[in-house]
């Protein structure tokens, strides 16, 4: 079965500091892996996805993420941390290749200190 | 991408009583879901609205406890039926635009029940 893996239930960072929010995956065939943002009293945002092509995938806010199939990572990262960047995080992988249905990781709360 | 719209965004219920909740998207869409989000927690799926025939429930959900329904390709209900405490939660839609593509949220419904 597929599944994702958010190792970290916090992650503290300095603002204007690069920040990292891990996700590891674990599927049989081709990984469809996606992450999202979450602020408070709202639904998710979708923040980008990676399906095939370069390991380096860019999206919404100045985030980006980075696909490792060797250690099946899709860790998402941002070069300089803002504070209002504070909130929580999901990562999510495709339940199969034939369905759009999602398998969200537990989420990570981002916060980032002035 | 798709604007959708989820009402109620709150409630406060009694025990025992049964809330529909609708979500209304702007455009027609493939696929259209509803999660479950726990205090502080994960999405949960409940099941997959399919147009015009009984939706399909994940492990754990039952239709005589969750009634979807979805007349067309831009709507669709779910029904919180018989509510207990244990059923306080977020309730959220979401949408596929293009098979393949991102899943894209509602703001959800926040249910406590009394």
């Amino acid at each position: 079965a597929q599944s994702v893996a958010q190792p970290e239930d916090q992650v503290n960072v300095a603002e204007g500091n690069p920040l990292t929010v891990k996700c590891t995956y674990s599927v049989s065939g081709n990984p469809y892996l996606f992450w999202y943002v979450q602020y408070p009293n709202r639904g998710l945002q979708f923040l980008l996805k990676y399906i095939t092509g370069d390991n380096l995938v860019k999206g919404s806010y100045g985030f980006e993420a980075e696909f490792n199939k060797s250690q099946t990572s899709f860790h998402l990262k941002k070069p300089s941390a803002l504070v209002s960047d504070s909130t929580l995080y999901f990562c999510a992988v495709r339940d199969s290749q034939d369905t759009d249905k999602l398998i969200f990781g537990t989420g990570t709360r981002l916060q980032v200190f002035p | 991408s798709a604007v959708i719209s989820q009402k109620p965004s709150r409630d406060i219920c009694q025990r025992g009583t049964s809330l529909t909740i609708q979500c209304q998207v702007d455009s027609q869409v493939t696929m259209m879901f509803w999660y479950r989000q726990q205090p502080g927690q994960s999405l949960t799926l409940i099941a997959t609205a399919n147009q015009g025939s009984e939706a399909t429930y994940e492990s754990g959900f039952v239709i005589d406890k969750f009634p979807i329904s979805r007349p067309n390709l831009t709507f669709s209900t779910l029904t919180v039926s018989n509510m207990s405490p244990e059923d306080s939660s977020i309730y959220l839609c979401s949408v596929v635009t293009d098979r393949g593509g991102p899943q894209h949220f509602g703001d959800g419904t926040r249910l406590s029940i009394l």
